[in-house]
């Protein structure tokens, strides 16, 4: 299997200041990559994805970075604001199928 | 965006009982879903990949004759738990893929919270 998740690493920032999230992954193989946002008791979310022959890719103020040679992926979100507050997992394929799931990173935001 | 429907969301049940979940794709047809199961603050685990027609491909370490998959539509896959103990306690989510393209999103159910008394 892939990377197993443990305990959520947790991640606290002020209202309005920027957000990096960062996972590291485990398949070299791995060739598709997706952020996704979980609020508590509902499922994953999709915030962005990206591709292995890309190293970054922007969306609506959130900004995913891949280095591929140490498998590596951030998320950049700016200006967090409340509703950001959630548990962030990147998850990875390298078959085009199924999806395996980082650690994930539990964001609070400070009003 | 596509939709992945849960049933049940919440679901107590007692020790040594068997419980179906159910998730259907809402718009789409989907000729493989995925199990995952996720215990408080932690992240998903992938259990099994549920293919439409055949048997489920199970990961290593899951019970393929606890965990019994059925995904005999399109539309629908089923996870039931048989024999349920407190420890299979746990929050089971599914996701399906549309079948456009290789790299697309998964679409996830909102989840079924298990709690086995």
């Amino acid at each position: 299997g892939e990377s197993v998740g443990l305990h959520l690493p947790t991640l606290s920032v002020q209202e309005g200041d920027n957000s990096i999230i960062n996972c590291a992954y485990s398949n070299s193989a791995s060739d598709y990559f997706i952020w996704y946002k979980q609020e508590s008791g509902k499922g994953p979310q999709f915030i962005i994805d990206i591709r292995s022959n890309m190293d970054k890719r922007q969306g609506q103020r959130v900004t995913v970075l891949l280095n591929k040679t140490v498998k590596h992926l951030s998320l950049q979100i700016a200006a967090t604001q409340p509703g950001d507050s959630a548990v962030y997992f990147c998850a990875e394929t390298n078959t085009g199928n199924q999806f395996y799931f980082g650690t994930g990173t539990s964001l609070t935001v400070i009003p | 965006g596509a939709v992945v429907s849960q049933h049940p969301s919440w679901v107590i049940c007692k020790s040594g009982t068997s419980v179906k979940i159910e998730c259907r794709s809402l718009d789409f047809q989907a000729t493989t879903m995925f199990w995952y199961r996720q215990f408080p603050k932690q992240s998903l685990m992938l259990m099994a990949t549920s293919n439409e027609g055949s048997k489920a491909t199970y990961e290593q370490g899951v019970e393929k004759d606890k965990f019994l998959i059925n995904h005999a539509s399109l539309t629908l896959s089923t996870l039931t738990v048989t024999s349920a103990h407190p420890e299979d306690s746990s929050f089971y989510i599914c996701s399906a893929r549309q079948p456009s393209g290789r790299d697309t999103e998964a679409f996830f159910g909102q989840g079924t919270r298990l709690t086995v008394v």
